[in-house]
């Protein structure tokens, strides 16, 4: 039973546009959410988190919205660059009980074209 | 900061036979992983070490695979015999204790024929 789902194989963006990648989740014991990008042949890289007391979370063109009772977030990004181009993860995570163990979704590849 | 390293970073054997992966973390990240990541699914968990001590194993096949951590530095990640389903990359990843953010290497690729 998948915790983390990212329903979005694949999305495909203009650049100068903005990109927005959805993640849903149904344990209600995540209290902290992290996205990852990944580009072939690199490990994950961490772009941006937010903790379950906040509902938004910004860094330079990255967005992370987080809606604790739909149990949905989302990471935007804005304006998008042909260098974002990569395969996102949404990660979650229960710091009070399994001490860091994340669970990731399938993961998004996003296409930013010129 | 040097980040995490990973030897190899490419791997094929034929079913049954043995395969190893080496893993050296960030200097002082307590915590160490490994993952499983099968193409076109997310890292799962295998392993996760505090220090030389392991914290959760609950993921890990244990008839088959093994991983130690000696002195609370480098990892080993060891399969035995290995089967056509253990065809993934192989992901270590570190972190300071408590830490919420994972430092992943770049992936030990396995193949198994």
């Amino acid at each position: 039973d998948q915790q983390v789902k990212q329903n979005s194989p694949s999305l495909s963006v203009q650049e100068g546009r903005i990109s927005i990648l959805n993640c849903d989740y149904t344990n209600s014991m995540f209290d902290y959410f992290l996205w990852y990008k990944k580009y072939p042949a690199e490990g994950p890289t961490f772009l941006i988190s937010i903790s379950s007391i906040k509902d938004k979370n910004e860094d330079g063109r990255f967005t992370v919205f987080l809606n604790k009772s739909a149990k949905h977030l989302s990471l935007h990004i804005v304006p998008s660059q042909p260098g974002d181009s990569a395969v996102y993860f949404c990660a979650a995570v229960n710091y009070g009980g399994s001490q860091g163990n994340l669970i990731f979704g399938k993961g998004t590849k996003l296409s930013v074209k010129p | 900061e040097a980040g995490v390293a990973q030897s190899p970073r490419y791997k094929i054997i034929e079913k049954r036979q043995s395969v190893a992966f080496w893993c050296n973390p960030i200097s002082g990240h307590a915590t160490l992983y490994w993952y499983q990541q099968i193409l076109g699914q997310g890292p799962k968990l295998l392993i996760q070490f505090q220090n030389n001590g392991v914290v959760d194993d609950s993921q890990l096949p244990k008839d088959r695979f093994s991983a130690e951590r000696l002195k609370g530095v480098d990892s080993t990640l060891k399969i035995q015999p290995a089967k056509l389903e253990d065809s993934a990359v192989y992901l270590c990843a570190s972190s300071r204790s408590g830490a919420n953010v994972l430092t992943f290497g770049a992936g030990s690729r396995l193949t198994v024929l």
